[in-house]
């Protein structure tokens, strides 16, 4: 089956720190990869996606590049501000299967002014 | 603001109730996905409907079933609440079955006493 495995957090950060959270999966078929975002106290928002191997997914200075080889969708940041901190989800679909999601655990950032 | 929208925000039910959960895509999508994000088992796919179809299941227990409307919208319906189901529901919408965005509307905290 498919599933993803994302880091544990809470990952604690000062401001201006370089963010990185690990993702890697696993997938029967080809899958689309997505970071999605959860701000307290609310839903989840796309935050980047990458449709096939080597994109690299960006938006709002967060960058993940789809690795096949690796089987990985690390999440990256240089500089995090305090309004980064949420929880975010790796994910993964499959066209085939209907583009259901398989989310990972969720990886907690807080940072700290 | 995704343009998916949930009724209600906060749902407070007993053991043994039954509830109803409602979901309006975002105009023009076609594909309702619902998820059920706990404690336990994080956030996992339990149904999608595309056009009024039923097209995919995940873990979803039989004491729950959905529809969609032929306004599209959508409704989740949960029977025989027990403690553990108290969650996060969310409710996703995209444009077709095969389309891989998928907008996540609030949600609906469900707490069941």
């Amino acid at each position: 089956g498919n599933s993803v495995t994302q880091m544990e957090g809470p990952v604690t950060l000062s401001e201006e720190a370089f963010l990185t959270i690990n993702c890697t999966y696993t997938a029967t078929g080809y899958p689309s990869l997505f970071w999605y975002v959860q701000y307290p106290g609310e839903g989840l928002q796309l935050l980047l996606k990458a449709t096939k191997a080597d994109d690299k997914g960006s938006n709002k200075g967060f960058e993940a590049t789809y690795r096949k080889e690796t089987t990985s969708f690390h999440l990256e940041k240089g500089s995090v501000q305090v309004s980064d901190s949420a929880v975010y989800f790796c994910a993964l679909s499959i066209k085939a299967a209907g583009n259901k999601l398989t989310f990972g655990g969720g990886t907690r950032v807080l940072v700290k002014p | 603001d995704s343009g998916v929208t949930q009724t209600p925000k906060h749902l407070i039910t007993a053991t043994g109730q039954r509830v109803t959960l409602r979901c309006s895509p975002r105009s023009g999508d076609l594909s309702v996905y619902w998820y059920q994000q706990s404690l336990d088992q994080g956030l996992q796919f339990l149904i999608q409907y595309y056009n009024g179809e039923e097209r995919a299941k995940g873990n979803i227990l039989e004491r729950f079933s959905a529809q969609q409307f032929p306004d599209l919208h959508s409704e989740l319906n949960l029977s025989s609440l027990e403690l553990g189901d108290s969650a996060l529901y969310f409710c996703a919408s995209s444009v077709e079955y095969g389309t891989d965005t998928q907008y996540f509307g609030p949600g609906t905290r469900l707490t069941v006493l």
